[in-house]
This record gives structure tokens, sequence and C-alpha cells, in this order.
């Protein structure tokens, strides 16, 4: 089983640009969320996909977005990046329901904008 | 609003001696308390968790206690070794029927040898 595995590690983009980040979950997981991990700070939510569909959504403006496919994998894409997009973005797993919430974390894209 | 709040943000401990951090959190209909640990440049892993028809999870040297009435929970290692260094995050989920974990701000465990 190979859990929880995102790309790319790491990237550097500059403001203005445009990033997709890449998950796929761990074998049997159907919910995918994904976390923003600023340096010295807990993960913060972006938002859940199941089913194919945003089910939950954090505290994040629209330039952040993103998709689940049918085989569960899931890309996250920030538009227009500002300085402040620095951060560990975090794809977590889980199945679905009641379970929703017990995460599997990957090991996360260091994205750096410059 | 919705919050957690985790105490302390840095714990230094001799090794051998037990440690323990605090979280509290502010929806009553909370029901799914986890403990995740990260080390340096490393994904944060579940540790334990606990549901809330508990009050206490043991698992080996580690251990989570849950207050309900007072809406706090708490992590407890015992015997504490040079490998529990690591950032400790609790989480809890706010607004029943929310899936999403709203984390703590964290706590930097130091074993000192």
């Amino acid at each position: 089983d190979a859990g929880v595995t995102q790309s790319p590690t790491h990237l550097i983009k500059t403001r203005g640009q445009q990033v997709t980040l890449r998950c796929s979950p761990k074998s049997g997981h159907d919910t995918v969320s994904w976390y923003q991990q600023a340096l010295g700070q807990g993960p913060q939510f972006i938002f859940q996909y199941y089913e194919e569909e945003e089910r939950q959504r954090g505290n994040f403006p629209d330039r952040f977005s993103g998709h689940q496919f049918p085989n569960y994998s899931s890309e996250l894409n920030v538009n227009a990046l500002l300085l402040g997009d620095s951060a560990l973005y975090l794809c977590a797993s889980s199945f679905g329901g009641t379970g929703a919430n017990v995460l599997t974390f990957g090991a996360g894209s260091r994205l750096t904008v410059l | 609003g919705e919050n957690v709040e985790q105490h302390p943000s840095t714990l230094s401990v001799q090794e051998g001696d037990s440690a323990v951090i605090k979280c509290t959190y502010s929806d009553s209909a909370s029901n799914y308390f986890p403990w995740y640990k990260q080390e340096l440049g490393k994904r944060p892993q579940l540790i334990i968790d606990i549901r809330s028809n508990v009050g206490e999870k043991k698992d080996q040297r580690i251990a989570v206690t849950l207050n309900k009435t007072a809406k706090h929970f708490s992590l407890h290692i015992t015997e504490t070794q040079p490998e529990d260094s690591a950032v400790y995050f609790c989480a809890a989920p706010l607004n029943f029927g929310n899936e999403k974990l709203t984390f703590g701000t964290g706590t930097r465990l130091t074993i000192i040898p």
C-alpha cells in the first residue's frame, strides 16, 4: 500500500502564476481533503471532495479550486498566486461517511511563491 | 467562532518524564478528537484518537482523555523518549455534521536526554 502520494514535492512559482497540485489517495479511500500548512502553524482546511464533488469548504478564496476524478485522485489548483500562498499543501484521504474525518496525510507539496 | 486552542506552544521534558498537552474546542457537538505527530519535514501522522462516547483511551505510552462538559481533551505521553520529540497537533470537527477537521496551533515537544 503506497499510502497517500502527492506531486510535485517542491515547486517554485512567481506571483500571478497558476499552480496545480496532485494527490492519489490511499487504497480503499474515497474522500480527499486538502489543507494548507504555513510555517509553524497547524494545517488549515481548504476543501474536501467526495464522489467527485466539493463537499465542504474552508475560508479560502475562489482562487483555490479543486477536482476529484472517478479513480478518487484529486487536484488542487491555485490561480493568481500571492506571496502569502507559500506553504506546505497537504492532501489527506479517508473513507467517506462516518469515517470521513479519520485522515491519512500525504507528505505534501511545498510551494514557494516569489 | 470556530476554534481549537492548544497549550502549551512549546514543552521541554527530561527523558523518562511525562508530557501533557491540552486542547479546548468551541463546539459542544464535536464527537471526534484526534492527535497528530509531525516530525520535522514529514507528514502529520495520527497517533491516537478518541470518540465522544468514551472518556479515556490508551495505547502503550500514549493516552488521550476527554472532558465533554468542559470541552477539553488532553494528550498524555509517559516515559518519554528522544523519538517523541516532534510537533503535536490536536484537532476536532467543528460544526456538527461537518467532516472538516480544525487543527490546533501545535505544541513543539522536546525531550532532553
